[in-house]
């Protein structure tokens, strides 16, 4: 089962440091997006791409934060200049097709902690 | 705007007793439905969803959910729960537009089935 696959699993690092994760999705999935989950809340959105465009952005991804798809596969998420709040799971799903009635695919996620 | 409340943040429930967890939304515009499961260190799985047709959706593991278009509501019930329920879960509703591509989660509910 090729499912949605995110990593590392786990990051810890120092305060101001950079960070990148990496989500590769489903395969035939032309969509991709992240979201970010704090302790005791859903997940919110960060950004999505079709294909390798990246058609939204969420008011929550700061100027520290950039996402990339250069070739409509693969996808990885930088933190710049790391702070607390970062602290959190970072979580990417992929879907299929054109229509907003197909459901996201979600990776286990990747858990931040910055000390 | 659309959003999604989840007024049970923690539901206590005996094994093989029924269970209800709450979602009620709001939005301006059409939306489809979804509930998802997250287990521990995990992502979320797709539980069942609503996209239009029968109000009653049947989805994994038992579960069903009705969707209440006057009340706004998507009440997810199962009616006898097992251990492995145990788990948080999570309402979803996204737009009916090719423009609406993210999904807007509720803060989650977390089941705890007892022995």
């Amino acid at each position: 089962d090729t499912g949605v696959s995110q990593n590392p699993r786990h990051k810890i690092t120092k305060r101001g440091q950079n960070v990148t994760f990496r989500c590769d999705p489903i395969s035939e999935h032309n969509r991709l997006y992240w979201y970010r989950q704090t302790l005791g809340q859903g997940p919110e959105f960060l950004t999505y791409f079709q294909n390798e465009a990246q058609l939204e952005k969420s008011r929550l991804l700061s100027d520290r934060f950039s996402a990339e798809r250069p070739k409509g596969s693969f996808s990885t998420l930088e933190i710049q200049r790391t702070e607390q709040g970062d602290s959190a799971m970072y979580l990417c799903a992929s879907s299929l097709g054109r229509n907003s009635n197909q459901p996201q695919h979600f990776g286990d996620g990747t858990r931040l902690s910055i000390l | 705007a659309q959003s999604v409340t989840q007024l049970d943040s923690q539901v206590p429930v005996f094994e093989e007793a029924p269970v209800e967890l709450r979602c009620n939304y709001s939005s301006s515009v059409s939306v489809y439905l979804f509930w998802y499961v997250q287990y521990p260190n995990q992502g979320l799985q797709l539980l069942l969803k609503y996209l239009s047709g029968s109000t009653l959706v049947k989805g994994i593991n038992g579960f069903e959910a009705e969707f209440n278009k006057s009340q706004t509501s998507f009440h997810l019930r199962k009616p006898s729960v097992h251990i492995s329920d145990t788990a948080e879960y999570f309402c979803a509703v996204r737009t009916r537009s090719n423009t609406g591509n993210q999904f807007y989660f509720g803060t989650g509910t977390s089941l705890t089935v007892i022995p």
